[in-house]
């Protein structure tokens, strides 16, 4: 039973054009939600967070939005460079949980030059 | 203020055999979670140890058991191994901040291999 997925695997962009990546969820508890970035033979990095009582939140060329009544969470980036190309994890937290993640599958993303 | 690490970085065990991951938490980090990932999925929690006492499971068997010492590392054992159990192991040390979430810090991953 996947709580949290992202249903691309992969996406190809163009330097200095958007990349729009999507995750979705199922439990509702889940009320933290984080983008981690990673890179081969390293851990995932945190990237940016929100809290289920925001709808965005934006760190420099990133930005996540929260639909919380289609449980649905994106990330953007804008613009996009070569050094982003990684996979990126979407993950979910819930308090009665504690810090415990519940990660989706991942998104692989090539940004070319 | 050094960083989360883990050893080793590859291993190579048969079936049936034990193993113990380390890990070497943020200073000062009082919580340490283990994460299993399996190729191309994302990673899947293990277990979190929080001052040394076992502080929540996923679904994972008993056979899976940790570790927390008060020096900020922590062991991650596995029994009569299996060939799913194939995969990188993870770690990550936070601060836990009760009801609040408090950012986990990863290692770079030990890449188990059962043949």
């Amino acid at each position: 039973d996947q709580q949290v997925k992202q249903n691309s695997p992969s996406l190809s962009v163009q330097e200095g054009r958007i990349s729009i990546l999507n995750c979705d969820y199922t439990n509702s508890m889940f009320d933290y939600f984080l983008w981690y970035k990673k890179y081969p033979a390293e851990g995932p990095t945190f990237l940016i967070s929100i809290s289920s009582i925001k709808d965005k939140n934006e760190d420099g060329r990133f930005t996540v939005f929260l639909n919380k009544s289609a449980k649905h969470l994106s990330l953007h980036i804008v613009p996009s460079q070569p050094g982003d190309s990684a996979v990126y994890f979407c993950a979910a937290s819930a308090k009665a949980a504690g810090n415990k993640l519940t990660f989706g599958g991942g998104t692989r993303v090539l940004v070319k030059p | 203020e050094t960083g989360v690490t883990q050893s080793p970085t590859h291993l190579i065990k048969t079936r049936g055999q034990q193993v113990t991951l380390r890990c070497s938490s943020q200073s000062g980090h009082n919580t340490v979670s283990w994460y299993q990932q399996a190729l191309g999925q994302g990673p899947q929690f293990i277990f979190q140890y929080y001052r040394e006492e076992e502080n929540g499971r996923g679904n994972f068997p008993p056979r899976f058991s940790g570790l927390q010492f008060p020096n900020y590392s922590s062991e991650l054992n596995v029994n009569a191994l299996e060939l799913d159990d194939s995969a990188l192991y993870l770690c990550a040390s936070s601060l836990d901040g009760g009801w609040t979430y408090n950012e986990q810090f990863f290692g770079p991953g030990t890449r188990l291999t059962v043949l």
